[in-house]
């Protein structure tokens, strides 16, 4: 099982519409977690971190997260096509290591 | 967040020959990490680039194939030894902030084509 897992995609999406993206992680103690977009050609853009149970918003983004499921999400309300991009989920454990996982990625199309 | 700086860009080197990436910060920062990005796959960690001692790597990634040096606080080095066209990747440094939220941010890459 891999430590990060996300749905390749791609994934879809009209314009106007909400892109949901999801991530499951196997470590229970894993703390913090993150969302990066990584255009084609560029580097990861970190693009929101969660660290508590819940719900948290940022202008159009919203990332979920559910430690008893070990699941992150992220919603993009209002999808635009410059959304279309490569989504990478990351966690992040509190060991003597502190390094982040990343998951392989899901792409996302925004479609006019 | 920091401004990362790494270079090259780019570069198309010959197998055998080794390359050297740099990467500076503008900031003291805590924890440096070097990943490396395959063609159409997500980031894979080969270090931690530990201050003033030897590099911590990660299964799959050794020293003497991977040097890395950290000789302070804002500035690594990793260099691709012998390098074989397996080795054409994306690099990329990336570190975490000191004081901040322990987000990670990174470099804009190195793009590296071993022919």
């Amino acid at each position: 099982q891999k430590e990060v897992e996300q749905n390749s995609g791609p994934l879809s999406v009209p314009e106007g519409a909400i892109a949901s993206l999801n991530c499951t992680y196997s470590d229970r103690v894993s703390q913090s977690f993150f969302w990066y977009r990584q255009y084609s050609g560029k580097s990861p853009e970190l693009i929101m971190s969660i660290y508590s149970n819940g719900d948290k918003e940022d202008g159009r983004f919203t990332a979920q997260l559910n430690k008893a499921s070990q699941y992150v999400s992220l919603l993009i309300r209002d999808s635009q096509p410059s959304d279309s991009a490569t989504y990478l989920c990351a966690v992040k454990r509190y060991s003597s290591a502190s390094k982040i996982i990343f998951g392989s990625g899901t792409r996302l199309s925004i479609r006019p | 967040s920091a401004v990362i700086s790494q270079k090259p860009s780019r570069d198309i080197c010959q197998r055998g020959t080794s390359l050297t990436i740099q990467c500076q910060v503008d900031s003291q920062v805590t924890m440096m990490f070097w990943y490396r990005q395959q063609p159409g796959q997500s980031l894979t960690l080969i270090a931690t680039a530990n201050q003033g001692s030897e590099a911590t790597y990660e299964s799959g990634f050794v020293i003497d194939k991977f040097p890395i040096s950290r000789p302070n606080l804002t500035f690594s080095t990793l260099t691709v030894s012998n390098m074989s066209p397996e080795d054409s990747s994306i690099y990329l440094c990336s570190v975490e902030v000191s004081g901040g939220n322990t987000e990670a941010f990174f470099g804009q890459g190195t793009r590296l084509t071993v022919v």
